[in-house]
């Protein structure tokens, strides 16, 4: 069983639909939670960066963990073409350095 | 521009041949990463540098691979006597210290005939 376990898509939706991209984990150990889009033979962007349980929005991105679940979310709201492209969460545990652990990537399909 | 930037971009080369990529992080950038990524999958944690010093490696990272961060600035990572299954997508990322968020670079893709 993989640390980070996340759906591999494609997820095909229409512009302006709400997003909901999730990831399940298995190390009790992670505390730094994070979201990467990557577009086609791109490196990956940090989107969003979460510490710990909670929510946290920025823009039209929502992130949230429950780590009581091991279940950490992004949400788009009104979605974009140009939103498109493959979405990776990352988490790390508190060693002090940070080796992130990424999902496999869900690859997010958005039709004008 | 500012980012983490790779060369090359594109590497094709036949089995057995030497390969070495180079990385230059964020300047400031204290931390370095690097990774691998296949078709389909997520980044893998290959090795990390802070400053000059090769603190952490992967049990990925075969003898055949070798990375070094002479005077804590640039990066490379080389790879000796390539195999096919040595195809991907390295990824070079940087970070300031104390501070979880990595920032990649555009990668470096290899193929190997």
């Amino acid at each position: 069983q993989k640390e980070v376990e996340q759906d591999p898509g494609p997820l095909s939706v229409p512009e302006g639909a709400i997003v909901s991209l999730n990831c399940t984990y298995s190390n009790s150990a992670f505390q730094y939670f994070m979201w990467y889009r990557q577009y086609s033979r791109k490196g990956p962007e940090l989107l969003m960066y979460t510490y710990s349980s909670g929510n946290k929005e920025d823009g039209r991105f929502t992130a949230q963990v429950d780590k009581s679940s091991k279940y950490i979310s992004l949400f788009i709201r009104d979605s974009q073409p140009s939103d498109s492209a493959t979405y990776l969460c990352a988490m790390s545990d508190d060693t002090g350095f940070q080796k992130l652990v990424f999902g496999t990537g869900t690859r997010l399909l958005v039709s004008p | 521009d500012t980012g983490v930037s790779q060369d090359p971009r594109h590497k094709i080369t036949k089995r057995g041949q030497n390969v070495t990529f180079r990385c230059d992080p964020i300047s400031e950038h204290n931390r370095l990463y690097w990774y691998r990524q296949t078709l389909g999958q997520g980044p893998e944690f290959l090795t990390y540098f802070q400053n000059e010093a090769q603190l952490e490696k992967s049990r990925l990272l075969s003898d055949r691979f070798s990375a070094e961060r002479p005077k804590g600035s640039f990066s490379t990572l080389e790879i000796q006597r390539t195999e096919q299954g040595d195809s991907a997508m390295y990824l070079c990322a940087s970070s300031l210290p104390q501070q979880e968020t990595q920032y990649f670079g555009p990668g470096t893709r290899l193929l190997v005939l």
